[in-house]
């Protein structure tokens, strides 16, 4: 069964780091792109971050780029998002989820998603 | 503000119809990347119910379906049931942006 396990949330001050871990199982985890999306309470969802299965691509979303680092390590089955200066409207739940598609990756899916790890960011 | 324009709120009576609205632009939908759509229901995950427009994955009742016009796409629901009660979002990419953008959501009822 596949699965994804997101871990690391929790409580930091505006300005802090956090490092949030997501761990798969079940598939091949260097063979697919990962990403990172959250909600914030009561809010839609927002992509935040996306890598190749190989970690040499990554993209990010407009709100986080130059904070947050998304990185992987492949034998370790695991997908990481380093996030630095984080601010209030960070506050959310963090989804990871593994992408699927064939081409461009501009045409991915999110087909499998963990059950998220809450990120607050207040004083 | 989203990218893409979903309606808040759909409703109806068990057994019948309802459709959710996508609207985007010439830089995403419109610019013919796939749409997908995600069903989350209360206090859980999304989950993948509909991919690149018109494709349902292993596991979904074909009581779900999407469709894909020039900027906009729709999901439909047909024999509306009270387990798809639920938030819906549709997700697609955006050239402008240089990334995957949502739709705002939008709350199903059954009444």
């Amino acid at each position: 069964e596949v699965q994804l396990l997101e871990s690391g949330g929790g409580l930091v001050q505006p300005g802090g780091s956090l490092r949030l871990s997501c761990a798969a199982s079940g598939f091949t985890f260097s063979t697919y792109a990962m990403t990172w999306v959250r909600q914030a309470p009561g809010k839609g969802l927002e992509w935040v971050s996306g890598i190749s299965g190989s970690g040499g691509s990554t993209w990010y979303g407009a709100s986080v780029k130059g904070r947050f680092s998304i990185s992987r390590d492949n034998s370790k089955n695991t997908l990481y998002l380093q996030m630095n200066s984080l601010r209030a409207e960070d506050t959310a739940v963090y989804y990871c989820a593994k992408f699927r598609g064939s081409g461009s990756h501009h045409y991915y899916r999110m087909d499998v998603w963990g059950q998220g790890t809450t990120v607050t960011v207040s004083s | 503000q989203s990218v893409l324009t979903q309606p808040p709120s759909v409703s109806g009576a068990p057994g019948q119809r309802v459709t959710i609205s996508c609207t985007g632009s010439s830089s995403n939908i419109g610019a013919g990347y796939d749409v997908h759509w995600y069903q989350q229901l209360p206090g859980t995950a999304p989950k993948l119910l509909i991919y690149a427009n018109d494709n349902r994955p292993s596991g979904v009742p074909d009581r779900f379906s999407g469709s894909k016009s020039g900027p906009s796409a729709s999901l439909a629901i047909t024999g509306l049931q009270a387990e798809d009660e639920a938030d819906y979002y549709c997700q697609s990419y955006d050239t402008s942006l240089s990334g995957y953008v949502f739709g705002s959501g939008t709350k199903v009822t059954v009444l």
